[in-house]
C-alpha cells in the first residue's frame, strides 16, 4: 500500500542547475506534507514543509509546490550544490500535530561539480 | 540546536533474544515516536506515544514491541524475541510538525 510515492529512485544534476524532486500521494485526508534530506549513517532531517491550504512554501532555495487536486507535490533545489547530494524523502500526514508521517521510498540526489 | 540522540548506534543480537533501543528525545516535545527503515526500504512508522501512553501504533508494531518512558528524559523501544527480519535502521522522532529524528539504531540479528 504505496500511499507515498517517489517513482524517481535516482536525480542527477549538475551544480548551479535546478533539482525537482516529485512526490505523489493517494490518501486525500493528507493535509500536511514534508521533504526530509537524509545522508548516510544519519537520521533524516528535516527540510521543509508545506499545509494543504497552500500551495507554496519558500525557504531560500528550497521551495516546495503543492498541487491538491492531483495528489502531487514537488520539491525545487536552485541553485543546486554538491552539498545537496542526499536521499530526500517526501513524508504526508492528516495532521498537523501528533499524527505519524507515511514516508515515500526516497530518491537519491546527486549534484555533479 | 537541541537534538533526538539514540543509543547504541549499532546493537548486534543473537536471534532470540530481547534488545533494548534507547532514545533522548528533545526536552520540551510531547510526542515521540519509532519508526524502522529495512535496508533499502523505505521509512516506516511503528509506534506514536503521548502522555505516557500509545496513542497510535502500525501493523508491524504486534505483542513482540513495547515502549516506555521510564523517566523524564528516556524513551526506548522494547523488542522481545527478536527474528531475523527485525534487521533495519531504528528511528527515534520527537515533536510534531516537524518531527526530528535520532541518527538511528542499526540493529543486527544474527
Amino acid at each position: 500500500d504505496q500511499q507515498v510515492k517517489q517513482n524517481s529512485p535516482s536525480l542527477s544534476v549538475q551544480e548551479g542547475r535546478i533539482s525537482i524532486l516529485n512526490c505523489d500521494y493517494t490518501n486525500s485526508m493528507f493535509d500536511y506534507f514534508l521533504w526530509y534530506k537524509k545522508y548516510p549513517a544519519e537520521g533524516p532531517t528535516f527540510l521543509i514543509s508545506i499545509s494543504s491550504i497552500k500551495d507554496k512554501n519558500e525557504d531560500g532555495r528550497f521551495t516546495v509546490f503543492l498541487n491538491k487536486s492531483a495528489k502531487h507535490l514537488s520539491l525545487h533545489i536552485v541553485p543546486s550544490q554538491p552539498g545537496d547530494s542526499a536521499v530526500y524523502f517526501c513524508a504526508a500526514s492528516q495532521d498537523n500535530y501528533g499524527q505519524n508521517f507515511v514516508f515515500g521510498p526516497g530518491t537519491r540526489l546527486s549534484v555533479l561539480p | 540546536e537541541p537534538e533526538v540522540t539514540q543509543t547504541p548506534s549499532h546493537q548486534v543480537t543473537q536471534m532470540g533474544q530481547e534488545v533494548i533501543l534507547r532514545c533522548v528525545p528533545i526536552s520540551n516535545h510531547l510526542y515521540f515516536y519509532w519508526y524502522r527503515q529495512i535496508l533499502g526500504q523505505k521509512v516506516e512508522f511503528l509506534v506514536s506515544f503521548y502522555n505516557n501512553e500509545i496513542s497510535e501504533k502500525s501493523e508491524i508494531f504486534d505483542d513482540q514491541f513495547s515502549v516506555e518512558r521510564p523517566d523524564g528524559s528516556n524513551f526506548t523501544l522494547k523488542i522481545r524475541s527478536t527474528k531475523l527480519e527485525d534487521s533495519a535502521m531504528y528511528f527515534c522522532a520527537s515533536g510534531g510538525v516537524p518531527q526530528h529524528f535520532g541518527d538511528g539504531t542499526r540493529l543486527s540479528i544474527l
